[in-house]
């Protein structure tokens, strides 16, 4: 059974710095991997999509990259803005799946 | 942009009635999904549809729900005799191949 972890739980950084979120997953035969973005009481919003044949996908001041091997992937966000703020979700689907697997989210605040 | 739309937003039920949870997919996706996410838990998978029939099921899938696309357009979630436990958040998804998954808004059940 796939699991996917995302730590650390919140995080909390100074408007402008850059910054790293992690993922990590159990099962390395994924298809692809999403990250999303979901604000307080609201829907999932696409970030980047990797195909398991991709190491990295970038999105203006967005950067995710995948190592199936350690089944990790990173989310990097450079020059962070308060408008970063928000709960940020990876997940997974396995060859021969049609389901997402979602981690449990990283908490972020960007401090103005 | 073309987007998941999904209503009501908000449903508030009494336990035992039944409920049905309406989503209007992206118009050219042929991959539409349903998840939930009980408040401060994980996003979790439901079921997934292609070529009008269900293609993958969760185990939280049971006969208590089901699912239709009566139109060309329209893709909904029934639960026939909700329980308390079926509280949350309901996003309905789309894609047009087994790539990036968008979701809805959400449509926030909650059983009384």
């Amino acid at each position: 059974k796939q699991e996917v972890t995302q730590i650390p739980a919140a995080l909390s950084v100074p408007e402008g710095e850059n910054l790293v979120l992690n993922c990590s997953f159990t099962d390395s035969a994924i298809y692809n991997l999403q990250w999303f973005r979901q604000d307080p009481g609201k829907g999932l919003t696409s970030l980047l999509l990797i195909q398991s044949s991709q190491r990295e996908q970038t999105s203006g001041r967005l950067n995710a990259s995948l190592d199936k091997s350690s089944g990790r992937s990173t989310l990097y966000i450079a020059a962070s803005q308060p408008g970063d703020s928000a709960t940020y979700l990876c997940a997974v689907i396995l060859f021969g799946n049609e389901k997402l697997t979602f981690g449990t989210g990283t908490r972020l605040t960007i401090i103005p | 942009e073309p987007e998941v739309t999904q209503t009501p937003s908000h449903q508030v039920t009494q336990m035992g009635q039944e409920v049905i949870l309406r989503c209007v997919p992206i118009s050219n996706h042929l991959y539409f999904y349903w998840y939930r996410q009980i408040l401060g838990q994980k996003v979790e998978f439901l079921v997934s549809f292609y070529n009008n029939e269900i293609s993958e099921k969760s185990e939280i899938f049971d006969d208590q729900f089901s699912v239709e696309r009566p139109d060309g357009s329209n893709f909904t979630l029934k639960i026939r005799s909700t329980k308390l436990e079926d509280s949350a958040m309901y996003f309905c998804a789309s894609s047009g191949s087994r790539g990036t998954i968008y979701f809805g808004e959400g449509s926030w059940l909650t059983v009384v």
